[in-house]
């Protein structure tokens, strides 16, 4: 078991940029999701996939945001036209979710966006 | 709305015991879960809560009632690395967490 893994863990580019990240759930985890978490505070939900169906967007992730999830494995995120506010830690989590499993939500290291 | 409340910091002594209290206000409320969270690495599975009582695992053991919006961690034998901020989060119907802003735990010797 190697754990939720995320690419990059730092990047940091100008405003106006494009940005993607990578995110490698738990093998056989069916439930992937996306939280966003600044210093301070809690993560923030984002969205979430069921295998390659996106269940439920935030109303956080405005139309520069977008996440998939290809062939229910991994999952990509990206964000267009970077600006100085999204600057925070995303994280990715994965859950067993139904699959006779529970519904602990495990989470990766994180990449941390800096928006310069 | 959704509401996850929890002390934002909270300091102890080594060996003691601490208890972390966390009320939740959310609709479709399915469960609470508790994560640990240290310094600059991603938030790691404590306990799940589902029914009403208490669940102990080890040093560490997590209280929910329902009917009171309410939920607590207790950690026992206080360590130094248990300095971490605690995360409260509410499982909503939709699967989602709902989180506070975390507690912030400082473990003195």
């Amino acid at each position: 078991d190697t754990g939720v893994s995320q690419n990059p863990r730092h990047k940091i580019t100008k405003r106006g940029q494009n940005v993607t990240f990578r995110c490698d759930p738990i093998s056989e985890h069916n439930r992937l999701y996306w939280y966003r978490q600044t210093l301070g505070q809690g993560p923030e939900f984002l969205t979430y996939f069921q295998n390659e169906a996106q269940l439920e967007k935030s109303r956080l992730l405005s139309d520069r945001f977008s996440a998939e999830r290809p062939k229910g494995s991994f999952s990509t995120l990206e964000i267009q036209r970077t600006e100085q506010g999204d600057s925070a830690m995303y994280l990715c989590a994965s859950s067993p979710w139904g699959a006779g499993g529970g519904y602990e939500q495990y989470f990766g290291p994180g990449t941390r966006l800096t928006v310069t | 709305g959704q509401n996850i409340d929890q002390p934002t910091e909270m300091t102890a002594t080594e060996g003691a015991i601490v208890q972390i209290n966390c009320t939740y206000q959310t609709s479709g409320f399915n469960g609470l879960f508790w994560y640990q969270q240290h310094a600059g690495e991603a938030p790691t599975f404590l306990s799940y809560n589902v029914l009403d009582g208490l669940e102990e695992k080890g040093r560490f053991s997590s209280f929910l009632s329902r009917s009171k919006g309410y939920s607590y961690l207790l950690l026992k034998e206080l360590q130094m690395k248990d300095s971490a901020s605690y995360l409260c989060a509410g499982r909503l119907s939709t699967d989602k967490l709902i989180f506070g802003t975390g507690t912030r735990l400082q473990v003195f010797p």
